[in-house]
């Protein structure tokens, strides 16, 4: 069964870092093309950054262009989000996504993990 | 960047009422949209891709329909399961990936 779980969530104050994880079981991430997308309290979805699955091409949306970096561990199996010089406004919780092969919807989900940026 | 629009915000339906949602891109988008399900507390999860496929394990009481720039996803017979959130996505032009804000499904 193929699932994804992440972590790395907290507390932080503007201006800070903090790295989520995403932990996939079930397949192998450096197989895959995944994304980073989260919700702002009751709000919808934003997409936040995709990495293909080579890591060759990254996208990142502009909200958080220079500030975020999406990366792979293939040693861990896990998928990664360097998050800097954090704002209020990127309060969310911050969902994992697994696409489609040659492209698509995003098919496995993780169950989020909750940044709040607050001073 | 395509802008997805989903209407109504808000459907009231009655238990084993049918629910018509709808979507429309700011421009064509082929057959390359997505529906997601979102219940409270929970992570979405895919429901249709390719506008009309549904992902595995979904009912058939939920269809989606349309291309190009307008959309229908359809619950034919709703379940008290069914009573959430629903977004449609469009993945033909990106970067970026871009979502509805959401159709809220809630009980009449």
């Amino acid at each position: 069964q193929v699932q994804l779980v992440e972590s790395g969530g907290g507390v932080v104050q503007p201006g800070g870092s903090l790295r989520l994880s995403c932990a996939a079981s079930g397949i192998t991430l450096s197989n895959y093309d995944m994304h980073w997308v989260r919700q702002a309290p009751g709000r919808g979805l934003e997409w936040v950054t995709f990495t293909r699955s080579d890591e060759i091409k990254k996208y990142y949306a502009d909200s958080v262009k220079g500030r975020f970096i999406i990366s792979k561990d293939n040693s861990k199996n896990t998928l990664n989000l360097q998050m800097n010089s954090l704002r209020t406004e990127d309060s969310a919780v911050y969902y994992c996504a697994k696409q489609f092969p040659f492209g698509g919807a995003f098919d496995i989900w993780g169950q989020g993990t909750i940044v709040i940026v607050s001073s | 960047e395509i802008v997805m629009t989903q209407s109504p915000a808000t459907l009231s339906v009655s238990p084993g009422e049918r629910a018509t949602l709808s979507c429309r891109a700011s421009q064509s988008v082929s057959s390359n949209l997505a529906w997601y399900q979102q219940r409270p507390g929970q992570a979405p999860r895919l429901l249709i891709y390719g506008a009309s496929t549904r992902a595995t394990g979904v009912p058939a009481r939920f269809s989606g329909s349309g291309s190009g720039t307008e959309f229908t996803l359809t619950i034919s017979s709703l379940q008290s399961e069914d009573f959430a959130v629903y977004y449609c996505q469009q993945y033909n032009n990106w970067p970026p990936w871009t979502f509805g804000q959401g159709t809220k499904v809630e009980i009449k």
